[in-house]
C-alpha cells in the first residue's frame, strides 16, 4: 500500500545551517505530496505542497521538489532560524482519498 | 477566524468511562477526520466523515465511535476508555476531500488510567 519515508531524528542544527529532511514514497497513481509542520504545542498546518511531477512547492524560505523518478519530496531551507524549531511531516494523497503521513522528524536549532 | 476548535484540551480519565472529545470548524468543510498522534508512530487516521451523515473507517479505528449529524461537528466518542487510547489526538478539516489541504484543530492531550 501506499506509504511515506521519512528520515529519523531528532535533527540539530545551528541557526543558519542548511536543512535537509528526506522524504521518499511509494504510492500507486501520481499522488500529491505535502510537508506540514508542527510547532509545540500546536495541531498540523500545511507548509507547502506539490501536486505533479517536477513540481517545486515553496512556502517561508523552505522548498521540494517532487521527483518522480527517484519518488522523493525531500525538503530543503537554506538558512534555518531558531523559530524554525518544530516537528516536520511529509505526506501523500492516499488512492483511497485519504492523507498518509510520514512519522515526523523533529528540528531543533540552536542560536 | 477560520479554524478547527477541539474540546476538552486535556483530558485524563479512569478505564471503562465513557468521554466524547469535540470537534467543530466554521469553514463550511466537507471533509472532517479524527488523528491520533503517538511517538514513533505519526499520525493515525481513526475515521473520517466525508460529509453529512457520511462516516467510515481510517487506519485505527478499533475502540472510537464518531457522528457526523451537523457539517461543522465531528465528535469522537471513546464508549470505554483503555490505556492504550492514551494519545494525542486532532481534529481536521478540508474542503471537499482528505487530499485537499487539511486545517488541524490544536490537538486533545487523553490520560486513561
Amino acid at each position: 500500500g501506499d506509504s511515506v519515508t521519512q528520515m529519523e531524528g531528532p535533527v540539530t542544527l545551528s541557526e543558519e545551517a542548511f536543512l535537509t529532511i528526506n522524504c521518499t514514497y511509494t504510492a500507486t497513481g501520481y499522488p500529491s505530496l505535502f510537508w506540514y509542520v508542527q510547532y509545540p504545542g500546536e495541531g498540523l498546518q500545511l507548509l507547502l505542497k506539490a501536486t505533479k511531477a517536477d513540481d517545486k512547492g515553496s512556502n517561508k524560505g523552505f522548498e521540494a521538489t517532487y521527483r518522480k523518478e527517484t519518488t522523493s519530496f525531500h525538503l530543503e531551507k537554506g538558512s534555518v532560524q531558531v523559530s524554525d524549531s518544530a516537528v516536520y511531516f511529509c505526506a501523500l494523497s492516499g488512492s483511497q482519498g485519504n492523507l498518509i503521513f510520514g512519522k515526523g522528524t523533529k528540528l531543533s536549532v540552536k542560536p | 477566524e477560520a479554524q478547527v476548535t477541539q474540546n476538552p484540551r486535556y483530558l485524563i480519565t479512569v478505564t471503562g468511562k465513557k468521554l466524547t472529545v469535540t470537534c467543530s470548524q466554521n469553514m463550511n468543510h466537507e471533509y472532517m477526520s479524527w488523528y491520533r498522534q503517538d511517538p514513533g508512530l505519526g499520525l493515525r487516521q481513526i475515521y473520517y466523515s466525508m460529509n453529512v451523515e457520511v462516516t467510515d473507517k481510517g487506519d485505527v479505528p478499533e475502540g472510537y465511535k464518531v457522528s457526523r449529524k451537523e457539517k461543522r461537528n465531528f465528535p469522537l466518542i471513546l464508549e470505554s476508555p483503555s490505556p492504550n487510547q492514551t494519545s494525542l489526538y486532532f481534529c481536521a478539516s478540508s474542503s471537499r476531500s482528505g487530499t485537499d489541504t487539511q486545517y488541524f484543530g490544536p490537538g486533545t492531550r487523553l490520560t486513561v488510567l
